[in-house]
């Protein structure tokens, strides 16, 4: 069946770096974009971005530019989110979760919780 | 950025009760908007697209409405599995943007 599975949960010391990979199956990986969303505890969806697995274009918002990076591994359809520069205020989990063309994300990892805390 | 409004933040609810939820965008999206609910420690779970269609497995109790600006979320007939937190998500203009969510809990 359709799945995302997402890495295990990570504790990161401001200012480091956080990779958070999204393996796919039951579908063609190249023919869906990949979304990142996160939520702070008690707190409600932030959209992070984009990226088209078949062309490696990503968009995101410029709140993230400079220190988001999105990637991904055709071979074997994952696509992974690469976060720099942590502080506190990227406590949250973070959920990849596929497009349905432009209606909304129709099928959502499981979500990782990355904590920064020194 | 499109700016989204729920309300009420939060309601409550019997089950058998008839829920509606509003969603404001603060300019016009067309019928770009979809709900999600979301149950605590689970990532959202994509009800309604194009404002109202549903996707395909929901339950009909949920529907969809609107265009342009208002767009509302109803549960008929509401069920206990149903106890959630519900967004709305507008998918006109990047970047995509979600409402505050509407927490539905039990009276």
């Amino acid at each position: 069946q359709v799945q995302l599975v997402q890495s295990g949960p990570e504790v990161k010391k401001p200012g480091a770096s956080v990779r958070v990979s999204c393996k796919t199956s039951g579908f063609s990986f190249s023919s869906y974009d990949i979304n990142w969303v996160r939520q702070a505890a008690g707190q409600g969806l932030e959209w992070m971005g984009w990226s088209n697995p078949n062309s490696g274009k990503t968009h995101f918002p410029q709140k993230f530019q400079g220190r988001l990076i999105m990637t991904r591994n055709t071979s074997i359809g994952t696509a992974y989110m690469e976060l720099s520069s942590l502080t506190s205020d990227d406590t949250a989990i973070y959920f990849c979760a596929r497009a349905f063309g432009q209606y909304g994300l129709d099928v959502w990892g499981q979500g990782t919780t990355v904590t920064v805390s020194s | 950025d499109t700016q989204l409004t729920q309300s009420p933040s939060s309601v409550s609810a019997s089950v058998g009760d008839r829920v509606t939820i509003t969603c404001r965008a603060s300019e016009h999206i067309s019928n770009w908007l979809a709900w999600y609910q979301q149950k605590p420690g689970k990532a959202p779970k994509f009800l309604i697209y194009a404002a109202s269609n549903l996707q395909s497995g929901v339950p009909s109790r949920f529907s969809g409405s609107g265009s342009g600006t208002d767009f509302s979320l109803t549960i008929n007939s509401l069920q206990s599995e149903d106890f959630a937190t519900y967004y709305c998500q507008q998918s006109n203009t990047l970047p995509l943007t979600f409402g505050g969510g509407t927490v539905v809990e039990m009276k």
